[in-house]
């Protein structure tokens, strides 16, 4: 079935250190790939998005690329701020029959220490 | 601010019981999607309505219903409370029905308490 894996956490750095979240997903046919961040006592907001392969979203210095051949799309960010303390999910939609509706990973919980 | 609106924010209740859940959608947005947050499950789609009817369905219980009104906010009925109902319920909208290039707007959840 159509599913997305990331990495287990929680993940603790010091804050400049960089970041890497992984993300792999299974799907039939061709979705779109999302990061979306949950702040504590907040719903999910978007955090950056590609719909095609080797596009690469960014935003807020966070990147990723959809890789196809390896059918992953991880999240990046060069030096990480104490404000990006967060939930981090990745997640797929765009499968045929299944309306608008996001398949998300199990979440991954960054502490950014000062 | 999201945009979305959900109400009642934190709910305490007792096992066999019923609740309603409310979503009020962002300006213009047509879809409706509901989603159950827990521990152990992680984020779990439920359903989604697209402009009042049934768009996508997920792994919701029978004791779940759901609905959206023509003024296009929903509502997730939850009856025969048991203890593992116990989670974070997060509306979110979005303005078209599917494609999945479009954007999901959350709102702050509900929180279910069933003791």
């Amino acid at each position: 079935g159509n599913s997305v894996t990331q990495m287990e956490g929680p993940v603790t750095l010091s804050e400049e250190a960089f970041l890497t979240i992984n993300c792999t997903y299974t799907a039939t046919g061709y979705p779109s790939l999302f990061w979306y961040v949950q702040y504590p006592g907040e719903g999910l907001q978007l955090l950056l998005k590609a719909t095609k392969a080797d596009d690469k979203g960014s935003n807020k210095g966070f990147e990723a690329t959809y890789r196809k051949e390896t059918t992953s799309f991880h999240l990046e960010k060069g030096s990480v701020q104490v404000s990006d303390s967060a939930v981090y999910f990745c997640a797929l939609s765009g499968l045929y029959n299944q309306g608008g509706k996001l398949i998300f990973g199990q979440g991954t919980e960054l502490s950014v220490k000062p | 601010d999201s945009g979305v609106t959900q109400t009642p924010k934190h709910l305490i209740t007792a096992t066999g019981q019923r609740v309603t859940l409310r979503c009020s959608p962002r300006s213009g947005d047509l879809s409706v999607y509901w989603y159950q947050q827990s521990l152990d499950q992680g984020l779990q789609f439920l359903i989604q309505y697209y402009n009042g009817e049934e768009r996508a369905k997920g792994n919701i219980l029978e004791r779940f219903s759901a609905q959206q009104f023509p003024d296009l906010h929903s509502e997730l009925n939850l009856s025969s409370l048991e203890l593992g109902d116990s989670a974070l319920y997060f509306c979110a909208s979005s303005v078209g029905a599917g494609a999945g290039t479009g954007e999901l707007f959350f709102g702050e959840g509900s929180r279910l308490t069933v003791l």
